[in-house]
This record gives structure tokens, sequence and C-alpha cells, in this order.
């Protein structure tokens, strides 16, 4: 039972390329969760996913796009990444009251 | 939007002491969670309370929620250096929101 798993670990891109963090988790959870991290701002909610086939909009969605592949992935898609992008992600997903994180993936945008 | 307010930002104290962090809210919440990060790693759940006045145990840490549902509370009993780490609270607000509100954290350094 790995919990939530998170690809990669850290990933360097330059200004204005593209990538795709996946998530999966395996505790059968309906929602699903993209925050991102940065020194003295705590979490923030990027986007979330109540269940397959819906999506939401968080408090900072800009510049993000996300899919909710199936029941156990939630991915999430940087089109033209940007220096302000830099930070790090975490994956979460949640039943009826607890949420657990995945490890995080460490970007960097230059 | 909700906001936690989480105290002390960060603390530093000696190995065997007891630790005491809080979070307090304008709003109404019907569960609390604590959470621990260590450098590098993703938070781990630590304690879940569901209601008003319960008080929760996991090992040396005590968490409680609040009677009027708007504040918890973190108890660490005598700490040792790998308690060191950032202390998250979370809560869920009534209407059975999908979305957690999460306090900024505190930073707990233990000296041995």
């Amino acid at each position: 039972n790995a919990g939530v798993t998170q690809t990669p670990k850290f990933q360097v891109l330059k200004t204005g390329q593209s990538m795709t963090l996946q998530c999966a988790q395996d505790m059968n959870h309906n929602s699903m969760y993209w925050y991102r991290q940065d020194p003295g701002m705590g979490l923030r909610l990027i986007y979330y996913s109540a269940s397959e086939g819906t999506t939401d909009k968080g408090e900072v969605p800009n510049g993000y796009n996300v899919s909710r592949l199936n029941k156990r992935e939630f991915s999430l898609r940087l089109e033209s990444a940007a220096p302000s992008q830099t930070s790090v992600y975490f994956c979460a997903s949640s039943g009826l009251y607890e949420q657990y994180f995945g490890p995080g993936t460490r970007l960097t945008v230059t | 939007g909700q906001q936690l307010n989480q105290s002390p930002q960060s603390m530093f104290i000696q190995e065997g002491e007891d630790v005491s962090m809080n979070c307090t809210s304008s709003s109404i919440f019907n569960t609390w969670l604590w959470y621990k990060q260590e450098p590098g790693e993703g938070p781990v759940l630590l304690i879940a309370l569901y209601k008003a006045g319960e008080l929760t145990s996991n090992g040396r840490l005590t968490a409680q929620f609040g009677i009027t549902r708007k504040d918890s509370f973190l108890n660490i009993s005598a700490s040792i250096p790998s308690d060191v780490g950032i202390y998250f609270c979370a809560g869920r607000t009534q209407g059975g929101s999908e979305k957690l509100v999460f306090g900024k954290g505190t930073k707990l350094t233990v000296n041995p």
C-alpha cells in the first residue's frame, strides 16, 4: 500500500517548456488535490477533483491545467513554464475526513 | 477567504521539554487535522479530530478539538531531536467541503 505517489521527484525546466506532473493514489479516495508550497506562503491549493470526471479551481490555478484520468490518477500540467512556478508541488487524496499527501515534486524553472 | 492563525511561528526548545502550539479561526470547523513535515518530505498526518472537545493521543503527541469548534491545540511531551520539523494544522469547515484550510505552520527546533 504505497498511499500517494508522485513523479518525478525533481525537475528543472527552461522558461516556456511544458511538463506534466503525475500523481496516483491506491486508497480508493474520491477526492484528489494539487498544492504548491513556497517559503512563507504555506500550502496553496491549485486545483482539486472531488470525484472522477470533475475538476475545480483552487486558490492559484493560473498557468496550470489538470486531468483526472481515472479514480486513481490526477495529473498537473504546466503548458508554458515561468520562473514564478518554481516551487514544491504536492498531490494529496482524501476520503471523508482525512487528507494524505505525496512526497512532492521539486520544480525549478530557469 | 477563511484563514487559520497558527502560533507560534517557530519554537526553539531543549530536548526533554514539552511543546504546545495552537490554531484559531473565526470560522467553525467540523474536522481538525495535524500534520508534520520534515525537510524534503511531504506532510504526514499525525492526528485527526472529529468532535468538539475530543482529545486524541498518538504516542507523545496529544491534540484537542476546541469546544467552540474554532480552535485546536497540539502538545508534544518530552521532546526528542527527531521531533524537529514543521507542524501544520488544517481544518475542514461545516457543509462537508472537500477543501481544507491550512495554517502556515510552526517550525520546531529541538536542541539536544
